[in-house]
Parts: structure tokens; C-alpha cells; sequence
């Protein structure tokens, strides 16, 4: 069973877009995230929200829209994609305690064109 | 803010030679503080961890030990195989800190 899943595992649009990728976890964690990683494997945290409330929001442009229809689930909308969006998203869950690990899906390449 | 700083890569070693990447980081208090490995195509997974000062995390033959005193937690393996090429993070989180990763070290392990 997959802890954490995301779909789509390759997205490739064009510029002005609209697209959103799908975050499950079932593991029964409280906390979800979203991280952007770029060509050199830098990670940056986007979003984060626990019990379906945003606790965090890194500086991100407003065309990113995060949703948390549950516990269990983290969307993440991006309107009038760019080029510079092009990189690889990683959805990750946690427990909120001070020892909790991050588990990590297996990320959604987007390209845009 | 809180930061982590991870040597830069590629770091390319023989299969059986000794392996050590350096993690410092900025925090104020005392978070806990993972590797994570990401091997190519996946997401990353969760090696090892230590949550208080002189804990020793080990898992597959590695080991990190949290250094209070040079805020530090290097990874650290005695004999690496080429099944360990990846890309190994550090990272801090726990609490009230936000996770912060390292930029990521990448491992080349020849036959």
C-alpha cells in the first residue's frame, strides 16, 4: 500500500495553463506538505497545513492555490503556469511531534512549454 | 532563520570506500535532525534521525550523531556499496520548526 500518493506522475503543459496535482496519504497523519524541488535538487517548502488548516506559506506567488479537503488529502492548483514553474513536486505528510520524519510521495514532474 | 548547510557534490568514491558528508545547521533551541536519500525517480525516504544532543542515528550501515557543540550532523558510512549512489539530505524539524532540508549531496559509488 502506498503511504503517500500523487497524480500525476508527469505533467506537461503549456505556458498559461491551468493544472493541479492530487496529494493522498494514509497513513493518518495530521500535518501535509508541499515542497518544490528544482533541476539542482534544491528543496523548497511551499505549503504546509495540519487538521486542514494552512500553518504555513512560504513566499510563493498567488497563482499556486492550496486545498485541504481533509486531513487525508492536499491538493495543489496552479493557475497561468510559467515556464520558471517547470520543476518536480513533492508531497510529504507527518505526524506534528517533534520526532516525526517526513513521508515523502514519489512527485509530479511538471514541464511547461 | 533556521538553515542547514550540506558539502557540496558530486562526491564520487569506490565501492568499499569510507563515506562522510558534512551537515551543519542554524536553529535556535534543539530540533531533531535527519538524512533523508532520494533515489533517482522517487521521493525522498528517511535513512536516519537523531532528536537530542550526542544521539547517534544509524540504519544500513550509516551513522549520524547530533554534535550540540559544532551544531553538526555528519553522515557517516565505513564501507559503501554502489547500490548507495543517491542523493542524501539533511534536514531539521520538530516542534515549532518548519522542516528545512540541505541543498542535497549527490553520492557516486564506481564498481
Amino acid at each position: 500500500d502506498t503511504a503517500v500518493s500523487q497524480t500525476p506522475k508527469y505533467l506537461v503543459t503549456q505556458m498559461g495553463n491551468d493544472k493541479s496535482i492530487k496529494c493522498e496519504q494514509n497513513l493518518g497523519h495530521d500535518t501535509m506538505y508541499w515542497y518544490k524541488q528544482d533541476s539542482k535538487k534544491f528543496l523548497k517548502i511551499m505549503f504546509s497545513y495540519n487538521n486542514k488548516e494552512l500553518i504555513i506559506n512560504e513566499t510563493v506567488p498567488n497563482r499556486f492555490s492550496p486545498k485541504s479537503p481533509d486531513k487525508a488529502h492536499l491538493n495543489l492548483h496552479i493557475n497561468s503556469l510559467e515556464l520558471g514553474d517547470s520543476a518536480v513536486y513533492f508531497c510529504a505528510s507527518s505526524q506534528m511531534d517533534t520526532n516525526s520524519p517526513l513521508h515523502f510521495g514519489n512527485g509530479t514532474r511538471l514541464t511547461v512549454t | 532563520g533556521n538553515s542547514v548547510t550540506q558539502m557540496e557534490g558530486p562526491v564520487t568514491l569506490s565501492e568499499e570506500a569510507f563515506l562522510t558528508i558534512n551537515c551543519t545547521y542554524t536553529a535556535t533551541g534543539y530540533p531533531s535532525l535527519f538524512w533523508y536519500v532520494q533515489y533517482p525517480g522517487e521521493g525522498l525516504q528517511l535513512l536516519l534521525k537523531a532528536t537530542k544532543a550526542d544521539d547517534k542515528g544509524s540504519n544500513k550501515g550509516f551513522e549520524a550523531t547530533y554534535r550540540k557543540e559544532t551544531t553538526s550532523f555528519h553522515l557517516e558510512k565505513g564501507s559503501v556499496q554502489v547500490s548507495d549512489s543517491a542523493v542524501y539530505f539533511c534536514a531539521l524539524s520538530g516542534g515549532s520548526y518548519i522542516p528545512t532540508f540541505g541543498r542535497g549531496t549527490s553520492l557516486i559509488v564506481h564498481p
